[in-house]
């Protein structure tokens, strides 16, 4: 799977509390993705960086936030977690330029919320 | 906006029977096209993709995909489908927002191979 670790793998949190998703790379790929997947809905865009301390919306980014302070880490933040954010979430990166080689996954986060 | 549409929720097959995942898509300028396979548990694996040249695109596991430019269509085939290709297959087109590279996906097929 490319270099790309999430953590933590499964997560069970309460309603109203913060939490952090990690996502690291060993590729040097200058862009990171955070998708969501839901049954029916595919994946979905939450955020995503172009480089270090860059960063942009995605399709589905409201009650997340993110942060790239190096090349090889970019968190997703939970800033008070609801039920309708139990998801399994996806980190993804891809080369330079044209992204011409698509993207790279990692194994998946599984959160719930409760 | 750049996306992509795969209008069957689920495809089943008989083992040995050719296998055909739809996908149609919607850019502006040139497409770059992307087909990922899920496994259950698993994250996406990618498949093989379309920049340019040969509208034919082989990739692994046996999969080839067809690009048609006047159909906007990229679907994906396998001559003989094996029971271990049950999985869920996304289809994806790059986008290009503001000189930075997104991939769109499309809601997901799940293929279903009947031993």
């Amino acid at each position: 799977d490319a270099g790309i670790t999430q953590s933590p793998r499964h997560k069970v949190t309460e309603t109203g509390t913060p939490v952090t998703l990690r996502c690291h790379q060993t590729e040097n790929h200058r862009y990171m993705y955070w998708y969501r997947q839901d049954p029916g809905h595919g994946l979905r865009l939450i955020h995503y960086s172009y480089g270090v301390k860059d960063t942009d919306k995605g399709e589905v980014s409201d009650g997340y936030s993110v942060s790239r302070s190096k090349t090889e880490d970019f968190l997703l933040t939970l800033e008070s977690a609801t039920s309708s954010q139990t998801s399994v979430y996806f980190c993804a990166i891809s080369d330079t330029g044209t992204g011409a080689l698509g993207a790279f996954f990692g194994q998946g986060t599984r959160l719930t919320v409760v | 906006a750049q996306s992509v549409a795969q209008p069957e929720d689920q495809v089943n097959v008989a083992e040995g029977n050719p296998l055909t995942v739809k996908c149609t898509y919607s850019v502006s300028g040139n497409p770059y096209l992307f087909w990922y396979v899920q496994y259950p548990n698993r994250g996406l694996q990618f498949l093989l993709k379309y920049i340019t040249g040969d509208n034919l695109v082989k990739g692994s596991y046996g999969f080839e995909a067809e690009f048609n430019k006047s159909q906007t269509s990229f679907h994906l085939k396998k001559p003989s489908a094996l029971v271990s290709d049950s999985a869920l297959y996304f289809c994806a087109v790059r986008e290009v927002l503001y000189g930075n590279n997104r991939l769109a996906f499309g809601k997901g097929n799940q293929v279903v191979v009947i031993p």
